[in-house]
């Protein structure tokens, strides 16, 4: 099993640009999630899905969408990059809402 | 609003020694707690989880007490290692049943 895969690794972009962060688990979780962390705040939760065709809100969504139409992917789209969107990025998915198993994380830039 | 603190300090002891980390929550009574260890550069790691009816658990040199009066769980590593420096974050579900993250604590452990 591969786990939870993250693309790309690291990535530069200038403000207003766009893009989309990919997720995919081969774990067959149901429940998959998108975190940002930034020094000293923790993980911050940023939207949620719960199975296929189901995403909800997380504590800090403003500037992103997501969209689950398989179990296996789980994209987050940044609509126009400013630089408070600076941060890692981590990609969660679990079988119950308990134990998470985290991707290696997207490091992003916006200048 | 409902939140996890977790000592920003780094926690810094002699190899051998038994590290404690603590982790408070206030404004919710959350159904349970879990322990993640993150290195540098990496995703988190589930480590341990403890329900709201389980006092203590134990994996290894690892245990985790959950103490609902306190409002606290703690985090020990036994005869610890330097392998063990990283950061470890305390998780634990909200009244919405997402996840709340702390911020984590550093710890060191020194030869």
């Amino acid at each position: 099993n591969a786990g939870v895969t993250q693309t790309p690794k690291f990535q530069v972009l200038k403000t207003g640009q766009s893009m989309t962060l990919q997720c995919a688990q081969d774990m067959n979780h149901e429940y998959m999630s998108w975190y940002r962390q930034d020094p000293g705040m923790g993980l911050r939760l940023i939207h949620y899905s719960v199975g296929a065709g189901i995403t909800d809100q997380g504590e800090v969504p403003n500037g992103y969408n997501v969209s689950r139409s398989t179990t296996e992917d789980f994209p987050l789209r940044l609509l126009s990059a400013a630089p408070s969107q600076t941060s890692v990025y981590f990609c969660a998915s679990s079988y119950d809402r308990e134990e998470q198993y985290f991707g290696p994380g997207t490091r992003l830039t916006v200048t | 609003s409902q939140k996890i603190e977790q000592n920003s300090e780094a926690l810094n002891i002699q190899e051998g020694k038994t590290a404690t980390l603590t982790c408070n929550y206030t404004n919710y009574s959350p159904a349970y707690l879990q322990w993640y260890r993150q290195d540098p550069g990496r995703g988190p790691v589930f480590l341990l989880l403890i329900r709201e009816n389980e006092k203590e658990k134990r994996k290894e040199r690892l245990k985790v007490t959950f103490d609902t009066t306190l409002k606290q769980s703690l985090f020990h590593i036994t005869a610890s290692q330097p392998a063990d420096s990283a950061t470890y974050l305390c998780a634990s579900s909200s009244n919405t049943g997402k996840l709340i993250f702390g911020q984590g604590t550093t710890l060191q452990v020194k030869p």
